[in-house]
């Protein structure tokens, strides 16, 4: 049972432009909110966070949208840089007795120069 | 640099052996979190270790097992290994307690199984 879902596995961006990357969950109990960067043969790296009670958080170029009542959240770059091209995860954690990080898939993020 | 130091980076050994793969987490994290990534595929979550408890465990096999010690270093032991374990090993930390907190993840041991 896939929790937390990122269907898209991968999205070209031109540099410059805004890159979105998106993620469903199913567990109403998740809180809490985080997405990953990680580039290959490397740990992922935290980028930015955002509790249920916020439907934003915005950390300079990043910022993350919640819908709760869509269970959707999204990820938006502007501007995007070639930097940026990695894997990007969302996960969810709850804070029902168990802290856990439920992962999606991933999405692989590529910034055209 | 996240502060979790996991221990070897590089891991080659046979079918049926046993490893131990080792996490020291980032100063003052009490919590502990072991993640299996195969293939480039997602992060599957094994187990997690509270100040030395056992908080939530995931897709586990019987034949992996963990512990955290009282100086809050981890431990995932892996036995009887087949080609299939072959993967990389994530630990991660985070302050837990009450509140949600960002977890910050080590470099990861690659585990290959020949």
């Amino acid at each position: 049972d896939q929790q937390v879902k990122q269907n898209s596995p991968s999205l070209s961006v031109q540099e410059g432009r805004i890159s979105i990357l998106n993620c469903d969950y199913t567990n109403s109990m998740f809180d809490y909110f985080l997405w990953y960067k990680k580039y290959p043969a490397e740990g992922p790296t935290f980028l930015i966070s955002i509790s249920s009670i916020k439907d934003k958080n915005e950390d300079g170029r990043f910022t993350v949208f919640l819908n709760k009542s869509a269970k959707h959240l999204s990820l938006h770059i502007v501007p995007s840089q070639p930097g940026d091209s990695a894997v990007y995860f969302c996960a969810a954690s709850g804070s029902s007795g168990t802290y856990k990080y439920i992962f999606g898939t991933g999405t692989r993020l590529k910034v055209l120069a | 640099d996240s502060g979790v130091t996991q221990t070897p980076k590089h891991l080659i050994t046979a079918t049926g052996q046993r490893v131990t793969l080792r996490c020291s987490p980032r100063s003052g994290d009490l919590s502990v979190y072991w993640y299996q990534q195969s293939l480039d595929q997602g992060l599957q979550f094994l187990i997690q270790y509270y100040n030395g408890e056992e908080r939530a465990k995931g897709n586990i096999l019987e034949r992996f097992s963990a512990q955290q010690f009282p100086d809050l270093h981890s431990e995932l032991n892996l036995s009887s290994l087949e080609l299939g374990d072959s993967a990389l090993y994530f630990c991660a930390s985070s302050a837990g307690g009450l509140m949600n907190t960002e977890a910050f993840f080590g470099q990861g041991t690659r585990l290959t199984v020949v």
